[in-house]
């Protein structure tokens, strides 16, 4: 009973690359949300996603960011031409339905480190 | 106003201390409330939900005043695992999705033996 699955859970990229985060829900659950959490910061909401739609991006920057949910595979987190300030701890939530309290359970977390 | 603000500690107690942590929250329309748990370089883990009628759970007790928007936390008896980072997390009730959790920054715990 595998739980939230990130990957990978590290990662570095140079300044201009593309990052790209991966995350499997755990079985049964059908929403996804994604957070960042800066060195000696909290966790920072940055989008909600169903399969195939994306509920809520109010916590996603306005450039370069984009997230996907497809009807097959993983969700994926994508960050185009990264700079420094993008180097966080990028973690993924599931839980199995929005009527419930919000419960959501964590993945391990992709660390990012952009040189 | 920070949407929910905590104590960042750290609270440094030895074994066996009765240590209590404080949250507010500033979003009175905030439906859902909880208490995760942050090891270091470690992802949030729920430690408990919040119910306005107070509940424990072997030696963590949490309330709830929703008049004072105000959250605690108290951990009797603590042992050397309870060193942590205790997040605060409380829903966003905006009229859209629930789906978002808004976390403290954490007050860090050490006990000590």
């Amino acid at each position: 009973n595998a739980g939230v699955m990130q990957n990978p859970r590290h990662l570095v990229r140079r300044r201009g690359q593309e990052a790209r985060l991966r995350c499997s829900p755990m079985k049964g659950h059908s929403h996804v949300y994604w957070y960042r959490q800066l060195p000696e910061e909290g966790l920072k909401f940055m989008v909600y996603l169903q399969k195939e739609n994306i509920i809520d991006e109010s916590g996603m920057p306005k450039e370069r960011f984009s997230a996907e949910f497809p009807k097959e595979g993983p969700s994926i987190l994508r960050i185009q031409q990264v700079v420094r300030g993008d180097s966080a701890a990028y973690f993924c939530a599931s839980s199995p339905r929005e009527e419930t309290k919000n419960i959501q359970y964590f993945g391990a977390g992709t660390r990012l480190s952009v040189l | 106003r920070k949407e929910v603000e905590q104590d960042p500690g750290p609270f440094n107690v030895p074994e066996g201390a009765t240590v209590a942590f404080n949250c507010t929250y500033s979003n009175s329309a905030s439906q859902s409330f909880f208490w995760y748990r942050q090891d270091c370089r470690k992802e949030p883990k729920l430690l408990m939900s919040v119910y306005s009628s107070g509940n424990e759970d072997g030696r963590f007790t949490a309330q709830l005043n929703r008049a004072s928007q105000y959250i605690s936390l108290l951990i009797r008896d603590s042992k050397l695992s309870d060193s942590a980072t205790y997040l605060c997390v409380v829903n966003r009730a905006n009229g859209g999705s629930q789906g978002n959790l808004i976390f403290g920054k954490g007050t860090k715990l050490s006990v000590k033996p």
